[in-house]
């Protein structure tokens, strides 16, 4: 398994503000991936964070309101920029130690007014 | 894109029945497993099954494939109050380092 950690582990926002959520990871990996499972919803991936090369997107999110960080191979941020209370999701990373299973964090629960 | 539609959406249960979900999804896959969340935390990885396997065990979870259909089932028996929690299929296309593709999810409440 994978020991996983993100902070914040919520966050309450005003909009117009960004925030910058942290995933660490206790080994490194090759990829690691960012989700947004907004309320009462399934997870969507954002983007993939391959260490070395920009993140690839996912259909409907841009870089410059999801910019992601990936500078080694144990680390990754995500920002989300220019909150609005749409963006009220809980964020989630996960990793794939170059098996199947992919581990999740424990999540950030952001709340945008 | 979601691949994967689970029913039913919502499941209620007493205690030491047994749940029954399903998992439908539309491409070929490599392999594919189940996550459960609690109250909107991290997803908890349960069971994979790849595509050559046609049923899995854990404990108290049984998972079968049915890659002719695209389709698959967790089953919990003798359910407890702490299984409440919303149950995720999600599929692997390919193998490995690749993104998951999640189903909708079912939420399991277990009645005491």
């Amino acid at each position: 398994s994978a020991v996983i950690s993100q902070k914040p582990s919520r966050d309450i926002c005003q909009r117009g503000t960004s925030l910058t959520i942290q995933c660490q990871v206790d080994s490194q990996v090759t990829m690691m991936f960012w989700y947004r499972q907004q309320p009462g919803q399934s997870l969507t991936l954002i983007a993939t964070a391959n260490q070395g090369s920009e993140a690839t997107y996912e259909s409907g999110f841009v870089i410059d309101k999801f910019p992601i960080s990936r500078p080694n191979l144990t680390f990754s941020t995500l920002t989300v920029s220019n909150m609005s209370p749409e963006d009220s999701s809980i964020y989630l990373c996960s990793v794939d130690r170059g098996g199947e299973t992919q581990y999740f964090g424990p999540g950030t629960r952001l709340l945008v007014l | 894109s979601q691949q994967g539609e689970e029913d039913p959406q919502a499941l209620s249960i007493q205690e030491g029945e047994n749940a029954t979900m399903n998992c439908s999804y539309k491409t070929s896959i490599n392999n594919l497993q189940w996550y459960r969340q609690n109250s909107g935390r991290g997803l908890v990885h349960l069971i994979l099954i790849r595509s050559n396997e046609r049923e899995k065990h854990s404990g108290r979870l049984r998972v079968t494939l049915d890659t002719s259909k695209k389709s698959s089932s967790l089953l919990i028996t003798a359910s407890r109050a702490a299984d409440t929690a919303s149950y995720f299929c999600a599929t692997d296309p390919y193998s490995g380092n690749t993104p998951l593709v999640f189903g909708k999810g079912t939420r399991l409440s277990v009645i005491a």
